[in-house]
């Protein structure tokens, strides 16, 4: 089965302390990967993709096929970090292919 | 560049009524997907449409439906409301696919009473 698994639901941090948002997943082929966030009464938006092995806003997350993690890391966290955090994959199930998003995390980053 | 775009933002049914939510992406994007959100459920995948054929389909019952036309817009319908549908449904847009990232829209809430 396609399944995504955030298992912190609240994650809260002191600006400038490490953030680690976890995020495993469960797939029998070679899934693709993404974080999307939701700022407070914004829309939800594409953070950044596994392929793309790319930073955004000082976040990055490395795909780790042993674990089967996908945690998404900042090494300072700033106020504005605040939001929800969706791990999402991308994959085939039951010959239907979709976008599966596990259960979001809210970080809140105080100051 | 504008964004998705749903209409309505708000609605408020009664059980049994029918629904038809309506999304239009953003210009040039052919791949249209639509997800229920809920507190409890949290995104769950509706269906997705790529040059007004479904191409892909989640496990929702019959009683939820969409279509794509030609200019890309989309709607989907839900028909003998339950309680349970009551819910935000998302939109969201991508150039190639779920594979390139999706653009989300601000969704339509509804709530069946």
């Amino acid at each position: 089965a396609q399944r995504v698994t955030q298992p912190e639901k609240l994650l809260s941090v002191f600006k400038g302390a490490p953030v680690e948002l976890k995020c495993n997943y469960s797939y029998s082929g070679s899934p693709e990967l993404f974080w999307y966030v939701q700022y407070s009464r914004q829309r939800l938006q594409l953070l950044l993709r596994h392929i793309s092995r790319e930073s955004i806003k000082g976040f990055t997350a490395d795909l780790n096929k042993g674990e089967t993690s996908f945690h998404l890391k900042k090494p300072f966290a700033q106020e504005e970090d605040s939001a929800m955090y969706y791990c999402a994959l991308s994959g085939t199930q039951g010959g239907s292919e979709k976008l599966v998003f596990g259960k979001g995390t809210k970080l809140t980053v105080n100051p | 560049k504008a964004g998705v775009t749903q209409t309505p933002r708000y609605l408020i049914k009664t059980r049994g009524q029918q629904v038809t939510l309506s999304c239009s992406p953003i210009s040039g994007h052919r791949s249209v997907s639509w997800y229920q959100q809920t507190p409890g459920q949290g995104l769950q995948f509706l269906f997705e449409y790529f040059s007004e054929t479904q191409r892909n389909k989640g496990n929702f019952p019959g009683r939820f439906s969409g279509r794509q036309f030609s200019n890309s817009r989309s709607e989907m319908n839900v028909s003998t409301l339950e309680l349970g549908d009551s819910a935000l449904y998302l939109c969201a847009s991508s150039f190639r696919g779920r594979n390139y990232g999706y653009t989300f829209g601000s969704g339509t809430r509804l709530t069946v009473v």
